[in-house]
């Protein structure tokens, strides 16, 4: 009965390299969910996808941010050139359905520092 | 658009003594609000949600919240807190396709 898996859950890069970071939902969801936590705030909702299509992107960083979830495989988070700043947990979350009763239910999050 | 507030940002416990965590809600329609837990370095745990019906939810870990459409809060509360309750906690409105919204979350921290 796995739940929702991350990996890596610690990633470390230089400023300007690249950072992927995978989720597989838990079994049966179809609908997948990204969200950043700075330290000191909450979570952040950053991009909504369902398998081959992102369905809301509305807290993606315009730039060097991207976010797939193919027919096969897990949903990756992309990061390019990546700065300080995007230093953070990365939270993946998945649930059943889209209607708004459905629970989400979260994986163990992705810690990326940027040195 | 949905927002939740939590007031405090951090909360000082006795063990054994009891607990309540605010959380106050905007949302457009008929809310679904959740509660998670977060231990260091770890991901959300859900202790606890409403949906509709009895106003008061039981969660996990002995944690219950009341809903009250007319002050628009979803606060948290347990009886008697242990060390190991020590945590961040977030509250959360909306779900599936209009996404969670979280609060900043509340610090709890447990004195012996």
């Amino acid at each position: 009965n796995a739940g929702v898996m991350q990996n890596p859950r610690h990633l470390v890069r230089r400023r300007g390299q690249e950072a992927r970071l995978r989720c597989s939902p838990m079994k049966g969801h179809s609908h997948v969910y990204w969200y950043r936590q700075l330290p000191e705030e909450g979570l952040k909702f950053m991009v909504y996808l369902q398998k081959e299509n992102i369905i809301d992107e509305s807290g993606m960083p315009k730039e060097r941010f991207s976010a797939e979830f193919p027919k096969e495989g897990p949903s990756i988070l992309r990061i390019q050139q990546v700065v300080r700043g995007d230093s953070a947990a990365y939270f993946c979350a998945s649930s059943w359905d889209r209607s708004s009763g459905n629970t989400i239910y979260f994986g163990e999050g992705s810690w990326l520092t940027v040195v | 658009a949905q927002s939740v507030t939590q007031p405090d940002i951090h909360i000082t416990v006795s063990e054994g003594a009891s607990l309540e965590l605010r959380c106050n809600y905007s949302y457009g329609a008929t809310p679904y609000l959740f509660w998670y837990v977060q231990s260091p370095g770890q991901g959300l745990q859900l202790l606890l949600k409403y949906f509709s019906g009895d106003t008061l939810v039981q969660g996990i870990k002995g944690f219950e919240a009341e809903f009250k459409r007319s002050q628009s809060s979803f606060n948290l509360r347990k009886p008697s807190v242990h060390w190991s309750d020590a945590a961040e906690y977030f509250c959360a409105v909306g779900a599936g396709a209009d996404g969670l919204t979280f609060g900043k979350g509340t610090h709890l921290i447990i004195q012996p």
